[in-house]
């Protein structure tokens, strides 16, 4: 399986700072996918991130809110712009890789935001 | 409408015990693939299993099995021999549009799995 690093694993925010999160796959993948994960809730997926474009945003979140930059082929990074309480999640990269028997997603450890 | 349907917020088993736990899902595609993860108190999502809308037979990999009924639309993972480690919160998720890896997951509720001694 691949290896996904993200940064970092929890923190703790204050209200109104921004904070970047990064995710490192140990191989070239075209599409890394971000999702938010609200204590006690299902993952939701915030945008897809592929190199070279624009992310794409699901309905309900903004550019503006969560910036990402997707430099390469191995690396993207989240931004939670202007953090509220309401954003305290945990907040995941994946990615889809090629097995002999099918793609799979796999995700990283996950970043825990606590904003207070 | 919900694509994934987990309909167990949480399931109680006890250690060796079997333990199935529900999912349906509904889609137009033809082609798609359906997924389950566990995931620890430490907030990781862990890769169980994986079953393609074509495979023809029942994916299996270790103790997890995925019961795949493709005219029911459920796909409910079995989990044989649980152990305590078995304790998790269980996600079933679907991609559509098939195995091109550029679209990403729907993920169902989950269900709370608590193994008993």
């Amino acid at each position: 399986s691949a290896v996904i690093s993200q940064k970092p694993s929890r923190d703790i925010c204050q209200r109104g700072t921004s904070l970047t999160i990064q995710c490192q796959v140990d191989s070239q993948v075209t599409m890394m996918f971000w999702y938010r994960q609200q204590p006690g809730q299902s993952l939701t997926l915030i945008a897809t991130a592929n190199q070279g474009s624009e992310a794409t945003y699901e309905s309900g979140f903004v550019i503006d809110k969560f910036p990402i930059s997707r430099p390469n082929l191995t690396f993207s990074t989240l931004t939670v712009s202007n953090m509220s309480p309401e954003d305290s999640s945990i907040y995941l990269c994946s990615v889809s890789l090629d097995k002999s028997s099918g793609n799979t997603i796999y995700f990283g450890e996950g970043s825990w935001l606590t904003v207070v | 409408a919900q694509k994934i349907t987990q309909t167990q917020p949480g399931m109680f088993v006890q250690e060796k015990e079997a333990v199935t736990l529900d999912c349906t899902y509904d889609t137009s595609d033809q082609s798609y693939g359906l997924f389950w993860y566990k995931q620890p108190s430490s907030g990781e999502m862990i890769f169980l299993i994986y079953q393609g809308s074509y495979d023809e037979q029942n994916a299996t990999e270790g103790r997890y099995s995925l019961n795949f009924q493709k005219a029911r639309k459920s796909a409910n993972l079995v989990i044989s021999a649980s152990q305590l480690g078995d304790s998790a919160m269980y996600f079933c998720a679907m991609r559509e549009g098939g195995n091109s890896g550029n679209t990403p997951l729907v993920f169902g509720k989950g269900t709370r799995l608590s193994v008993i001694a």
